[in-house]
């Protein structure tokens, strides 16, 4: 079965930066990575697609890559208010098939 | 605007069938983009179920044999029937839809569906 890895928690402080990573297992990470905030009780929110674009509205300081098989999402100049859940996810043309990985809890110490 | 709202019946006996509808507003759901349900079991991840896309239906491999979607246009509704639930289909339900670039850019805010036995 297809899935993404991340890593079940991450934490910086503020004003740090922190980088969390989605690692394909089965599945070819390409170019229809999106990231996903979502607080405790609140639906997700896209805050990158395409890898690294941002939608409007959304804080420079979230910033996306990908290398090989693995995306990474960056957060900058970490705040308290980044404390959430976030989800990556991977969309294939091929099957149309969203694939979610299984979410890294953020923590700003 | 887009929004989506869904509606669930809160509580499902195990082994029965999970029906929950999502109005959509501000576009019709047959004019394009991919509509779908994502849900988010407790303490775990998000896992998508499935999407519809102007008549046509896309399932997740592991839900398939107890995954159902459909719209109504008449009503610009997406429905998603689950069936033989059991615990582990407790979760939030959301709908939600696909904007280009294929990531999911509008949401729902949910519907908690709690199994029973």
């Amino acid at each position: 079965q297809s899935s993404l890895t991340q890593p079940a928690s991450v934490s910086g402080s503020p004003g740090q930066s922190v980088t969390m990573s989605c690692t394909g297992v089965n599945i070819d990470v390409g170019f229809f990575v999106s990231w996903y905030r979502q607080y405790p009780g609140e639906a997700p929110k896209l805050i990158i697609y395409e890898v690294h674009k941002r939608p409007s509205g959304v804080s420079g300081r979230f910033s996306g890559s990908k290398s090989g098989n693995t995306a990474s999402l960056t957060i900058s100049g970490l705040q308290t208010e980044d404390e959430a859940d976030y989800h990556c996810c991977s969309y294939s043309s091929k099957d149309t098939y969203w694939v979610f990985g299984g979410g890294t809890k953020l923590t700003v110490l | 605007q887009v929004q989506l709202q869904e509606s669930g019946p809160g509580l499902v006996k195990s082994s029965e069938t999970l029906s929950v509808t999502c109005d959509v507003s501000g576009y019709p759901i047959i004019n394009g983009f991919y509509w779908g349900w994502i849900r988010r079991p407790p303490g775990k991840g998000l896992e998508w179920l499935g999407s519809f896309y102007r008549g046509d239906v896309y399932y997740n491999p592991y839900f398939k044999s107890r995954v159902s979607i459909s719209g109504d246009r008449s009503k610009n509704q997406v429905s998603l029937t689950l069936t033989a639930v059991t615990a582990a289909d407790t979760a939030t339900y959301f709908c939600a839809r696909v904007g280009s670039g294929f990531p999911w850019d509008y949401w729902g805010r949910g519907t908690l569906v709690t199994v029973f036995s």
